[in-house]
């Protein structure tokens, strides 16, 4: 199984909107709703951010928000913060109990 | 709410067995329809997933690491463990584990890693 394909790196300012997109195949992200997204600090152990391709844990502010097209998930964070730099992995269930993540996505908050 | 702790060597030579467990507090692996996992990430890299643990004590891994990943569990002291053997270089890494719903399919709890060095 692949890695599923992130961009190296985006940006924003304060306030504004990014989405990192995560794409697979028809056997991982486009065959199953099993689409979750962590938030990764340095050094820190990954956060769950979205969980099912859009819905948010407790306690996730609902400025993170997550869908998917095809192949294609994407995540979204909008009202930019300076905490909300950190790096972004997409992850997928693919068959027979199987998951596979993304290469992972550096957000630079300008 | 589940928390996860990683413990074992932080040193293993070359061609050995990495051996780690998570011990679980906060709920029980034996909870049904949950998967118990471990994932790893090289220093500067990416997660990789290496393989889960069912409730029912079924095990997957990832097709690459396959032949070399054990992945075990004792429910009465609430553990799961990996096993990497013939370990390289390439092996070296932080090892989370974390608990999966199989309703959801993520890895919703994380432990806080161990960072496991191979030696030549």
């Amino acid at each position: 199984q692949s890695a599923l394909t992130q961009p190296a790196s985006v940006s924003g300012s304060p306030g504004q909107s990014i989405t990192i997109s995560c794409t697979g195949t028809s056997s991982d992200v486009g065959g199953y709703n099993y689409v979750s997204w962590y938030q990764q600090h340095p050094g820190k152990a990954p956060k769950l951010m979205i969980y099912g391709v859009n819905s948010r844990p407790s306690g996730v502010p609902d400025r993170f928000s997550g869908s998917k097209s095809g192949n294609t998930a994407s995540l979204t964070i909008s009202g930019l913060q300076a905490e909300d730099e950190a790096d972004y992995y997409c992850s997928s269930y693919t068959s027979s109990s199987k998951w596979v993540f993304g290469g992972g996505t550096k957000l630079t908050v300008l | 709410q589940l928390q996860l702790q990683e413990s074992g060597p932080g040193l293993v030579k070359s061609s050995e067995t990495l051996s780690l467990t998570c011990t679980v507090s906060g709920g029980s692996i034996s909870n049904s329809y949950y998967y118990w996992g471990w994932i790893r990430q090289p220093p500067g890299k990416g997660l990789e997933w290496i393989g889960s643990i069912y409730y029912s004590g079924s095990s997957y891994s990832n097709p690459s690491l396959k032949s070399r990943v054990t992945i075990s569990e004792d429910t009465s002291k609430n553990q799961f463990s990996l096993r990497l053997s013939s370990v390289t270089a390439a092996d070296t890494a932080v090892y989370y584990c974390a608990s999966q719903s199989d309703a959801t399919r993520d890895f919703s709890y994380w432990g806080q890693g161990t960072l496991v060095t191979v030696s030549s």
